[in-house]
């Protein structure tokens, strides 16, 4: 199994306050990327990193930041959490064209 | 946009059944094509793959063609086993990314029975 691991693994949390999901990887795989998944939509692209500090929008980027100070590190921030946001997030990496590997998932609640 | 669509769940069989899961795609030129299953309680895990028209992934026992003229990536399996029991993802990755920008449908449960 590809190493990568995501904390925490569940977290309720009030809306407005802030939130930070970690993906970590011992892999060096350049590609890391956010998605949320939820009923009805299947797995949506949220945020990808290119390489250290090289970051992009997804498709639901709208409310979420991240950041990659590290090659094994990528960091989801909501700054202020809303219900909407209640979903199971997965990290995921890929070298290039190859494989992407998913985590095992941090299910968020917004109460 | 890109887009890909799957057949709605739950898929309820019982061990031994064949199996089909319909998945149809919209997207320019030639793009790769995936299946990924989830596990109960787990990430996605890739089950098998076709880059190019006409080509047929395969693996545990599962397959799948990649038919350009009817913009279909059908998964199939001959005999379920419970164990095969999971959520199952069609996706597409653009052509001439660079890099792996996966495209997801929503899923397709699949239920086995004994």
């Amino acid at each position: 199994d590809a190493g990568i691991t995501q904390s925490p693994r569940h977290k309720v949390t009030e809306t407005g306050t802030p939130v930070t999901l970690r993906c970590h990887q011992t892999e060096n795989h350049r590609y890391m990327y956010w998605y949320r998944q939820d009923p009805g939509h299947g797995l949506r692209l949220i945020h990808y990193s290119y390489g250290v500090k090289d970051t992009d929008k997804g498709e639901v980027s709208d409310g979420y930041s991240v950041s990659r100070s590290k090659t094994e590190d990528f960091l989801l921030t909501l700054e202020s959490a809303t219900s909407s946001q209640t979903s199971v997030y997965f990290c995921a990496i890929s070298e290039g064209v190859n494989e992407q590997y998913f985590g095992p998932g941090t299910r968020l609640t917004v109460t | 946009g890109d887009s890909v669509t799957q057949m709605e769940g739950p898929v309820t069989l019982s061990e031994e059944a064949f199996l089909t899961i319909n998945c149809t795609y919209t997207a320019t030129g030639y793009p790769s094509l995936f299946w990924y299953v989830q596990y109960p309680g787990e990430g996605l895990q890739l089950l098998l793959k076709a880059t190019k028209a006409d080509d047929k992934g395969s693996n545990k026992g599962f397959e799948a063609t990649y038919r350009k003229e009817t913009t279909s990536f059908h998964l199939e399996k001959g005999s379920v086993q419970v164990s095969d029991s999971a959520v199952y993802f069609c996706a597409l990755s653009p052509m001439n990314t660079g890099f792996q920008k996966l495209v997801f449908g929503t899923g397709t449960r699949l239920l086995v029975s004994p």
